[in-house]
């Protein structure tokens, strides 16, 4: 099992351009989310999704859009990027039947908008 | 606002002494506390978890203990080990399958 993967691991925009983030998972996991860490800020969630064709918006999801056409999927879109969008970009999956909390993460898409 | 917060952004300790990470919250909703820890250029992995019906989970060298009258949760690491260098994040539910992070703390374990 790969887990949680995502492409790519780094990536230079120009204020302006957009770009997709990919996020895959073979967990067979019903839920999935996508996270910004910011230094002092921790991990602040973005959008998620409770299966597929479903999403919903988090903490901070102005200036993103997310799709979930497959189960296994989570795309995460920047449609014009702007400097503040310079982050980390972590994608996490959990089982979502249990009662356990623990999600599992990806290793990450270090994104700088200049 | 956060309603997680790690007031200690490091943490230095001598390798084979005691590490003790604290977390406070404010939300009174929250009812599973998670620690996730983080080296560099890796995502979060999970490490051990509590839920509020218990005050203690010990797993190996780590325990995390929760008072929810004070808000309260930390980690204790023992012995610490130079494996154990990375940042940990406290973590918190509310029944939603949606987690609430701290900003982190940064610990070296010192040989």
């Amino acid at each position: 099992n790969a887990g949680v993967t995502q492409t790519p691991k780094f990536r230079v925009l120009k204020t302006g351009q957009s770009m997709t983030l990919l996020c895959a998972q073979d967990m067979n996991h019903e839920y999935m989310y996508w996270y910004r860490q910011d230094p002092g800020m921790g991990l602040r969630l973005i959008h998620y999704s409770v299966g597929e064709g479903t999403t919903a918006k988090g903490e901070v999801p102005d200036g993103y859009n997310v799709s979930r056409l497959k189960k296994q999927n989570f795309l995460l879109g920047l449609e014009s990027a702007a400097p503040s969008q310079t982050s980390v970009y972590f994608c996490a999956s959990h089982w979502g039947h249990t009662k356990s909390y623990e999600q599992y993460f990806g290793p990450g898409t270090r994104l700088t908008v200049t | 606002d956060q309603q997680v917060k790690q007031n200690s952004p490091s943490l230095s300790v001598q390798e084979g002494r005691i590490s003790i990470l604290n977390c406070d919250y404010t939300n009174s909703m929250f009812d599973y506390f998670l620690w996730y820890k983080k080296y560099p250029a890796e995502g979060p992995t999970f490490l051990i978890s509590i839920s509020s019906i218990k005050d203690k989970n010990e797993d190996g060298r780590f325990t995390v203990f929760l008072n929810k009258s004070a808000k309260h949760l930390s980690l204790h690491i023992v012995p610490s080990q130079p494996g154990d260098s990375a940042v940990y994040f406290c973590a918190a539910s509310q029944n939603d399958y949606k987690l609430s992070f701290g900003a982190g703390t940064t610990v070296t374990v010192r040989a």
